[in-house]
């Protein structure tokens, strides 16, 4: 069945940019039903919402982030992807990847620890 | 941006028991209000969508109402599984929220 799938480094300098990766496998993320999300979670703390990708492309992101936030996809390797720029203390979380109908988040991989620090 | 408000943050019921949580918007989102369970260390899982459809494979002791800005989310019968955390989101507007979460422990 469909399984998502984040990676990335577990660790990131502030001010320095965090990138993390999140490979699909068992289907296609080429899928005309689904966009493909990012949502973080501050450890002990609740969920934020932070940005969503159509396979042709097509993104919106939180305003609150949004100047910081860039997704991308590659169809060709069946990955889409999260950059955060000028990272602080505050962004470091739990980053989940998931796929969604309007917002319905109906299927998520297992989260990456990722920790801003010196 | 809406504004999703859960009550209670905790809750302490017992195996068997009939518990309530209530999520509440800053403004209608129709039934665009969807719940997940989360447990420690684990990604959220999709219980409810729309309001009151159930997702598949979800036990149908979870049930879901409400519309417009009040929603509630029920579990009669609680089992061991589901202590955890619970949380509301909705998906009526960008940017979609979510609610603080509610424990849900043993008592």
């Amino acid at each position: 069945q469909l399984q998502l799938q984040e990676s990335g480094p577990g660790l990131v300098k502030p001010s320095e940019t965090l990138s993390l990766n999140c490979t699909v496998s068992g289907g296609s993320i080429s899928s005309s039903n689904y966009y493909w999300g990012w949502i973080r979670q501050p450890p002990g703390k609740g969920l934020e919402w932070i940005g969503s990708i159509y396979y042709s492309g097509s993104t919106y992101y939180n305003p609150s982030l949004k100047s910081r936030v860039t997704i991308s996809v590659d169809t060709s390797k069946n990955q889409f992807s999260l950059k955060l720029s000028l990272v602080t203390a505050a962004d470091t979380a739990v980053y989940y990847c998931a796929r969604h109908t309007r917002g319905l988040l109906d299927l998520w991989g297992q989260g990456a620890l990722a920790t801003v620090s010196s | 941006d809406i504004q999703m408000t859960q009550s209670p943050s905790s809750l302490s019921a017992s195996v068997g028991d009939r518990v309530t949580i209530t999520c509440r918007a800053s403004q209608s989102i129709s039934s665009y209000l969807n719940w997940y369970q989360q447990k420690p260390g684990k990604a959220p899982k999709l219980l409810i969508y729309a309001a009151f459809s159930l997702q598949s494979g979800v036990p149908s002791r979870f049930s879901g109402s409400g519309s417009g800005t009040d929603f509630t989310l029920t579990i009669t019968s609680l089992q061991p599984e589901d202590f955890a955390t619970y949380y509301c989101q909705q998906s009526y507007s960008i940017p979609y929220t979510f609610g603080q979460g509610t424990k849900l422990e043993i008592k």
